[in-house]
């Protein structure tokens, strides 16, 4: 099975600056990451697939890249609706998610 | 608009069984593999099946292999979770998704709690 460590577990920044998550897959998965938002109470919604490709209706401020056994997540401009918990997943091999990180305002 | 409406969640006793079910609208439901995920209290997310948009093919993660069944009804656009022998580390909250090109969970249902417990 292909193990999903994410880091940081949980990230205080200001409004206005740029915020970056990190996933590390055990094996190449050749750019099958998507990254999903999740608001408390609600389910989880898609902002990024294919490691880099922003899902429909997510604003330009969010990106993703890396390749191979890494990937990550860039939040531009951090807005105070961004605050929520971070998922990674990798799709390349059935699927299995990172842990999450907890994104609070500073 | 796609919607994802998950029902039939509850408490249920250890060793028991209990069926997810979940309505399809606003999109062609027998074109989309879809699948349940779960998510603990306060814990991360869990991948748990997938059924192709035919249901000639399943997958599930290795801990439910053998207790639990998915399954679909085109004609009436709903995916089911059969679960059976549940265990207190089945206690989530189980949701509905729909695949996108056959790789991340593009919608996703409200979620149905599940509690295992005697």
């Amino acid at each position: 099975d292909i193990q999903m460590t994410q880091s940081p577990a949980s990230l205080s920044a200001s409004l206005g600056e740029t915020v970056t998550i990190e996933c590390r897959a055990s094996e190449d998965i050749y750019n099958g990451l998507a990254w999903y938002q999740q608001k408390p109470g609600k389910s989880p919604q898609l902002l990024i697939y294919n490691a880099n490709s922003l899902h429909t209706g997510v604003p330009s401020r969010f990106s993703g890249s890396g390749s191979g056994t890494q990937y990550s997540l860039k939040i531009n401009s951090l807005q105070s609706e961004d605050v929520a918990s971070y998922f990674c997943q990798q799709y390349y091999n059935y699927n299995t998610f990172g842990a999450g990180t907890k994104l609070e305002l500073k | 608009e796609v919607q994802l409406v998950e029902s039939g969640g509850g408490l249920v006793q250890p060793g028991r069984s209990m069926k997810l079910s979940c309505a399809a609208s606003g999109f062609t439901f027998n074109n989309y593999d879809m699948a349940w995920v779960c998510q603990a209290p306060k814990k991360g997310l869990e991948w748990v099946a997938t059924i192709s948009y035919d249901g000639s093919s399943t997958y599930y993660r290795d801990s439910v292999k053998g207790r639990f069944t998915i399954s679909r009804d085109n004609a009436k656009s709903t995916l089911y979770l059969q679960m059976d022998s549940l265990r207190s580390e089945d206690t989530a909250t189980y949701y509905c998704a729909r695949h996108y090109y056959d790789g991340p969970f593009g919608a996703w249902g409200q979620g149905a709690s599940v509690t295992v417990s005697s």
